[in-house]
């Protein structure tokens, strides 16, 4: 079946405008994760969704950031006012609800703010 | 110090070498443990999927933790051009559906 679909592939904004990512997961995956992957910094997890349960926003790394995920499946990751250093690719990731099964990543959406 | 520690090399290695990568981790709580490959501009895909301490092998592949130590390594034997890749542990507390903890990941060379 279908995988993790992520669009843009690419985007390039200028900094102070807003973006947003998008997020299709694997039908019937309920679990939903965002990480950030930078250059030499490995992956940083920013936001959790799981059903219908609150997310976790643990690891959003200020206040520009903000994700929802709409009907339990697609999810946008929100960027306001961007900035040089939100340059990085975007990993979306889901998983089904069965507590054994491994993540399966999107191919993420590369950022680059000028 | 960070959650977990992984050299990111790069390594090289000639075509048929057993290549060894290795992660070092602080949290004792964790209990599942995972390799993934990544390849350039592509996502991470999954390799290989451990519970607590001990070995696991799948083909060319094997996966070990050891707990007492907080390491963990994966073996890549008779290594070919197409696992040319980064290389990333991860972790978790609890099996699936938590947040995974990376390591920074390991670029991999493989000259034929």
């Amino acid at each position: 079946g279908a995988g993790v679909s992520q669009s843009p592939s690419n985007k390039v904004t200028e900094k102070g405008k807003d973006v947003e990512l998008r997020c299709d997961p694997i039908s019937g995956h309920t679990a939903l994760y965002w990480y950030r992957q930078s250059l030499g910094q490995g992956l940083e997890f920013l936001i959790y969704f799981q059903g219908n349960s609150a997310p976790d926003k643990s690891g959003l790394p200020s206040d520009r950031f903000s994700a929802e995920r709409t009907g339990g499946s697609v999810s946008t990751l929100t960027i306001q006012r961007t900035q040089q250093e939100d340059s990085a690719v975007y990993l979306c990731a889901s998983s089904p609800w069965d507590g054994n099964s491994p993540l399966h990543f999107g191919n993420g959406t590369r950022l680059t703010v000028t | 110090q960070k959650e977990v520690e992984q050299d990111p090399g790069p390594l090289s290695v000639p075509e048929g070498a057993i290549v060894s990568l290795n992660c070092t981790y602080s949290n004792s709580a964790f209990q599942y443990f995972m390799w993934y490959r990544q390849y350039s501009r592509k996502g991470p895909e999954l390799l290989m999927y451990t519970y607590s301490s001990g070995n696991k092998e799948d083909g060319r592949f094997t996966a070990q933790v050891d707990k007492s130590s907080k390491y963990i390594s994966l073996f890549i034997r008779d290594s070919q051009p197409s696992d040319s890749a980064t290389y990333l542990c991860a972790m978790t507390l609890l099996s699936g559906n938590t947040p995974l903890v990376f390591g920074k990941g390991t670029r991999l060379s493989v000259i034929a």
